[in-house]
């Protein structure tokens, strides 16, 4: 089984919708991440997480919000969906303590916002 | 911020082919890693590599953090190779990761 798991894989909605994207992991990791891609470029850093108390914000969080549930759960969420919110979404995982440490990232998931 | 660049953009290459993909950043760093991803989307580690050396089968990347360059070497290359390689390092007293924008390979057969 995967260690960082996303869902869904791919969604399509509308101008306007609330959308939240999932992500687990069972390697035990206290940081999560959340990252969107676009073509061409590399990977941006939404919002991360240290622990289940802990949120920052990324370099392109506005129009975005997350929620740590648990060690093991970090969900992202398109309050009003806007078409430029169009990518590829990625969440990784890394171990505590050292925050440089390598991260480890989920499947991805594509959405598209018509 | 700290800039990731990376060369060549696009790279074309017959299957068993040798290849050297290069990472350059702007300013000193204590991690870099490479990634893949695949020509399905999934993004896979390949290397945690401060500094220094490693090899693990066919790829080999070596990081030269005093002079802020890092090399992935592909040896061998075979058509599951092909994909989009990307650096990615540490923004200086962040958990911000900067990734470069990454060397698109191409292996034929």
């Amino acid at each position: 089984d995967a260690d960082v798991t996303q869902t869904p894989r791919n969604r399509i909605t509308k101008t306007g919708k609330r959308i939240m994207l999932e992500c687990s992991q069972t390697k035990g990791h206290d940081r999560m991440y959340w990252y969107r891609q676009d073509p061409g470029l590399g990977l941006r850093l939404i919002y991360y997480s240290f622990d289940v108390k802990d949120i920052n914000k990324g370099e392109i969080s506005d129009g975005y919000s997350v929620s740590r549930q648990a060690q093991a759960k970090f969900s992202l969420s398109l309050e009003s969906a806007i078409p430029n919110q169009t990518a590829l979404y990625f969440c990784a995982t890394s171990a505590g303590g050292v925050w440089w440490e390598t991260q480890y990232f989920g499947p991805g998931t594509r959405l598209l916002v018509l | 911020g700290i800039q990731v660049e990376q060369s060549p953009p696009d790279l074309i290459l017959q299957e068993g082919a040798n290849s050297t993909l290069r990472c350059n950043f702007s300013d000193s760093v204590n991690n870099l890693q490479w990634f893949h991803q695949n020509p399905w989307g999934q993004l896979i580690n390949l290397f945690y590599i401060p500094s220094g050396t490693k090899q693990n089968g066919r790829l080999s990347a070596t990081t030269v953090a005093t002079e802020r360059y890092s090399l992935l070497y592909i040896s061998s290359s075979q058509t599951t190779d092909s994909g989009v390689y990307f650096c990615a390092v540490p923004q200086g007293g962040s958990e911000k990761l900067v990734f470069g924008k990454g060397t698109k390979l191409t292996v034929n057969p």
